[in-house]
């Protein structure tokens, strides 16, 4: 079955403007959760979806905003970049079930310039 | 506050030989812990998880063991393999309703030929 799909995979962007990138989940799968990974602080949770709505949030501001449609795709918006924001944005789906149901997807390398 | 710790940055092994990757926990709340693989420019990949009703889960030439005492936990591969050279995420799920999993900073594992 096809695994979990980001695009796009590489994105540059000019600080100041936002950004969104998208994650399609396994089929069947309708929680998505969405993790930054930056060398100095591993992998740190942004946010939960589970039936288009944010069941869990991790300790990021505001700028950081996500949502989830119908059809489980879910898209991660950041607001007004900052050269901090540079990072592998990962997403992961999962049944819900079980914590070792996540399967995450190859990740969108965001640079902030 | 880092709540998942992997205090070895790095780890270096010679093809054969066991290799045991570390994690500490600080979080009462935690009972299920997991294991990812990351190669790079790929997303990570799970390898072995443990609840905390349990001290040891085995799969294959990996193996897991928890000491929730010490709150502390290791994954040990046996015998290592180059293929095995990847960066090794230790993670931990507070459950219930809640489905984000706090990572560590991971360990980089080189298997020497």
């Amino acid at each position: 079955k096809a695994g979990v799909t980001q695009t796009p995979r590489y994105l540059i962007k000019t600080r100041g403007q936002q950004v969104t990138l998208s994650c399609s989940p396994i089929s069947g799968h309708r929680s998505v959760s969405w993790y930054q990974q930056t060398p100095g602080q591993g992998l740190q949770f942004l946010f939960e979806y589970f039936s288009e709505t944010q069941r869990n949030k991790g300790n990021f501001p505001g700028r950081f905003s996500g949502r989830q449609f119908s059809n489980s795709r879910s898209e991660m918006n950041v607001s007004t970049l900052e050269l901090g924001d540079s990072a592998l944005y990962l997403c992961a789906s999962s049944l819900r079930t079980e914590p070792y149901g996540y399967t995450f997807g190859s990740g969108t390398r965001l640079t902030v310039v | 506050d880092q709540q998942v710790k992997q205090n070895s940055p790095s780890l270096s092994v010679q093809e054969g030989r066991i290799s045991i990757l570390n994690c500490d926990y600080t979080n009462s709340m935690f009972d299920y812990f997991l294991w990812y693989k990351k190669y790079p420019a790929e997303g990570p990949t799970f390898l072995i998880s443990i609840s905390s009703i349990k001290d040891k889960n085995e799969d294959g030439r990996f193996t897991v063991f928890l000491n929730k005492s010490a709150k502390h936990l290791s994954l040990h591969i046996v015998p290592s393999q180059p293929g095995d050279s990847a960066v090794y995420f230790c993670a931990a799920s507070a459950g219930g309703s809640n489905y984000k999993l706090t990572f560590g900073k991971g360990t980089l594992l080189t298997v020497n030929p």
